[in-house]
């Protein structure tokens, strides 16, 4: 069975802190992916990654960044949370001919800044 | 013009109803076709991929592509109270540029 686990569920934090979002997949997939939903908005893609080491910004990268130092792990780091960026947030991986380049998701990382 | 159109819903149909789930889209490149179906505070699971026009069946659940009307559905067949939930659908272009809409709120009422 897939999986894609985001190590926190639910969390609260300040406005300046710096938070990190910890995403795990073990399906060996290529691609990893970054999301934040919100009512209205739908799914919108911060930053997604094609492999080891490499990042492309999505849609709404400002004031977000990323890191994949292992193939199975992607990070996202808010440098300096705001209460704007209080959403939900979702981590996704895909591999490139398989299943159709379908994309799994992590159960959602709950964040609010306060 | 949003490339994947979705209407919102909600959608609110009596159990045992066949549901009926609508996509449309403008960018004749995607290939790849999928729903996702998304409980309240939970992440989107993957329900059906198709890639070919045509139908799909699972269980109870049919995928439908028409690629020449730009325009996927997503059918439930005896629907169940445990279906209620957000339907999101998603495309995939030649690019492997992935697409979703914005999501239907499906009630199915007991």
């Amino acid at each position: 069975d897939v999986k894609v686990t985001q190590s926190s569920r639910y969390l609260v934090k300040r406005t300046g802190e710096k938070v990190f979002l910890e995403c795990v997949q073990d399906m060996d997939h290529e691609n990893m992916f970054w999301y934040r939903q919100d009512p209205g908005l739908g799914l919108r893609l911060i930053y997604f990654s094609y492999d080891v080491k490499m990042k492309e910004k999505g849609d709404i990268p400002e004031g977000y960044s990323v890191s994949r130092e292992k193939k199975e792990r992607f990070s996202l780091i808010l440098e300096s949370a705001s209460t704007n960026q209080t959403s939900m947030y979702l981590c996704a991986s895909r591999s490139f001919g398989t299943s159709g380049n379908t994309i799994y998701f992590g159960e959602g990382s709950w964040l609010t800044v306060v | 013009q949003k490339e994947v159109e979705q209407d919102p819903g909600p959608l609110s149909v009596p159990e045992g109803a066949i549901v009926s789930l609508n996509c449309t889209y403008s960018n004749s490149a995607f290939q790849y076709f999928m729903w996702y179906r998304q409980y309240s505070r939970k992440g989107p699971e993957l329900l059906m991929y198709t890639y070919s026009s045509g139908n799909k069946e699972d269980g109870r659940f049919t995928a439908q592509v028409d690629k020449s009307s730009k325009y996927i559905s997503l059918f439930i067949r005896d629907s169940q109270p445990s279906d209620s939930a957000t339907y999101l659908c998603a495309m995939v272009d030649s690019s492997y540029k992935l697409i979703f809409g914005s999501g239907t709120r499906l009630l199915v009422r007991p």
